[in-house]
């Protein structure tokens, strides 16, 4: 699988979109992009995942450049309680290896 | 809530001991996958089941294994057991084997090791 690079930390103020990078420059053409949150300590949730076309669902917006070299998840209304490490991650798309790599992930943190 | 439930949620052990963590699926999903998340080495991914059958293998130690039930639920032995394999452990599931489908992730069981 691709690697991808986050920045380590980011803040976000309540209420603001929070808009959060990752790279993936040596992405393939049939892997996806995959984002999770995991609030301290508590099971990874999924929020959303795309492979070419930006994507929309009720919790965030990922937009995905032409190239497919980097992608941004969009909170659009960023409340306390995304306050969360945001895993990216690229996957192989096909049937032969269904694990997830995680890599360390950003730390947003949304202030009042 | 994910519809994944893992079993207990707090563990606490001797060094040496054997426990089992206990993962039911959401109703539907085939795949089961364990992952162990410690301090030091964030989320690491164990082992995947497939409709009973092992599917995949990670960063898994020789003194744990997993197996998957008829009823789809599946277990992971831990035998053993050492300091260092006090952490969260996570359950997830999906409904089938492959990279496009979306794992649902359980709450986890915090193992301590004493």
């Amino acid at each position: 699988d691709a690697k991808t690079t986050q920045p380590t930390s980011m803040d976000c103020a309540e209420g603001r979109a929070a808009n959060l990078p990752c790279n993936h420059s040596t992405i393939s053409g049939n892997e996806y992009v995959y984002w999770y949150r995991q609030i301290h300590s508590q099971g990874p949730q999924y929020i959303i995942h795309g492979l070419k076309n930006n994507e929309t669902n009720e919790m965030a917006s990922l937009i995905i450049t032409e190239d497919r070299k980097s992608s941004t998840l969009i909170l659009p209304h960023a409340t306390l309680r995304d306050t969360a490490v945001y895993y990216c991650i690229v996957r192989v798309g096909d049937d032969s290896w269904g694990k997830l790599q995680f890599g360390a992930g950003t730390q947003v943190v949304v202030t009042p | 809530d994910s519809g994944v439930t893992q079993t207990p949620k707090h563990l606490i052990t001797a060094t040496g001991q054997r426990v089992t963590l206990r993962c039911s699926p959401r109703s539907g999903d085939l795949s089961v996958y364990w992952y162990q998340q410690s301090l030091d080495q964030g989320l690491q991914f164990l082992i995947q089941y497939y409709n009973g059958e092992e599917r995949a293998k990670g960063n898994i130690l020789e003194r744990f294994s997993a197996q998957q039930f008829p009823d789809l639920h599946s277990e992971l032995n831990l035998s053993s057991l050492e300091l260092g394999d006090s952490a969260l452990y996570f359950c997830a599931s999906s409904v089938e084997a492959g990279g496009a489908d979306t794992q649902y992730f359980g709450p986890g069981t915090r193992l301590t090791v004493l």
